[in-house]
Formats: C-alpha cells, structure tokens, sequence
C-alpha cells in the first residue's frame, strides 16, 4: 500500500489529453515539492517534473506538473505511442521523515 | 554530462550481505547527495536512503535501518550501498540516483543492479 495514490492506469489515443493524479496529506504532498517520473519498459526512471511545475532541460512542454492542496496531478498532452510507460509521483514525507512514491500509473496510448 | 554507473549484477543466498556500487562522473561530486531507489519485480519504487556526497552523513527509512549502511567514497567519486542479512524479498532491481528526493527530484539515475535472493 503506497503512502501517495494514484490510479492504477490510464489509456488514450494518440494526439489527446491525459492526466494522471497523485493524491497524499499534508504531511507529504500538502507541504513538499513534487517529482513525476517515467520509466519506459526495460529503463531506470526518468525525472520529468521537478519543483511540482519545473520541466528539467529535455523534457518537452507536452509534460507539465501542478499541485492544488494535497493532490498533484501530471499532464502529457499530443500522446505519443513512445509515451507508453508507467508514470510515479515522489515527495518528501515528513512524518515518515522518508520519501514517498505513488504506486505508479501504467499509461496505454490505443 | 551526468553518469551515474552502477556494478553488476549479484546473486546472493539468504542471510547474506551484499554491497552495489554507484560510480558518478560529470559533476562535483561533494555538491550532491545519492539516494538509493529499489523496485521489486512487477512493483512500484521504494526509498531506502541517502547518503551525502559532501560528509558522508545519512538518512535511512525506517524499514531498513539496522540493516543497511550507505557510504561516499570521495576520492573515487562513489557511493556505496550494503544490505545485510537478505531476504527472498530484497530481490530487486536497486537504482542509485542523484539527490535528496525533496527539492530538486533526482534528477540522474544509474542504470539499475539486480540483485537476486535465492537459496
């Protein structure tokens, strides 16, 4: 059972909208910065969002990041089937004094 | 550029120890700490730790503390992590990576080391 939720997979087709939520408490999410992640099948994970909102050098502005309160949420727009990878969400969690991933999202792009 | 390169891979019996290695290059060593990362077959990611670059000082979950030590080798610009007494479910890809997981994300990450449990 992962400390920070988020759905366990998400599908759409090629060209839409997608986003996937990442929800936690105030002690993870409510009051730290949050990472997503991609790791494509086969692959160490890949930083895509940093800082909630902040694209490293690389990553397109099809990805984007936000957080309202408790929850944060990852945005790829103009899927592409190289998108296909499970997704993670990753804060500072300061009553386990640890950090915390999400379960991960399994995106499919039909 | 950033690389982070990890040792091989390593089958060990139950009760062992075993020690990867995570060798970085491209950047100041001592400006950044590393976290270890592992993820189980078929599972999600898990943080084990962090260690810094700079005094070598660390920070371990909870689960895992009495059971790993991580360390930083300055002089040869690699961080080193050590888990005793394994188990059937330490079996699992262990991913060092570059930072603290709070501000910044880590923002680099080795190449993975499988490590395999087995009797």
């Amino acid at each position: 059972q992962s400390v920070l939720t988020q759905p366990p997979s998400v599908s759409a087709a090629p060209g839409q909208k997608v986003t996937i939520s990442c929800s936690g408490s105030s002690s993870n999410v409510g009051d730290n910065y949050v990472s997503w992640y991609q790791q494509l099948p086969g692959t160490a994970p890949k930083l895509l969002i940093y800082d909630n909102n902040k694209r490293p050098s690389g990553i397109p502005d099809r990805f984007s990041g936000s957080k309202s309160g408790t929850s944060a949420t990852l945005g790829i727009t103009g899927l592409q089937t190289g998108d296909e990878a499970d997704y993670y969400c990753g804060t500072w969690d300061n009553s386990l004094s640890a950090v915390v991933f999400g379960g991960g999202t399994k995106l499919t792009v039909l | 550029q950033v690389q982070l390169v990890q040792s091989g891979a390593e089958v060990k019996k139950p009760g062992a120890s075993v020690k990867v290695s995570c060798k970085a290059s491209g950047y100041i060593f001592t400006s950044s700490g590393l976290s270890w990362v592992r993820q189980a077959p078929g599972q999600g990611l898990q943080w084990m730790g962090w260690v810094s670059g700079y005094n070598g000082n660390t920070n371990y979950a909870q689960k895992f503390q009495g059971r790993v030590t991580m360390t930083a080798d300055t002089s040869m610009r690699t961080a080193y992590m050590e888990l005793r007494s394994l188990r059937s479910d330490d079996t699992a890809l262990y991913y060092c990576a570059r930072g603290d997981g709070n501000k910044g994300g880590f923002d680099y990450w080795g190449q993975g080391t499988l490590v395999t449990v087995s009797s």
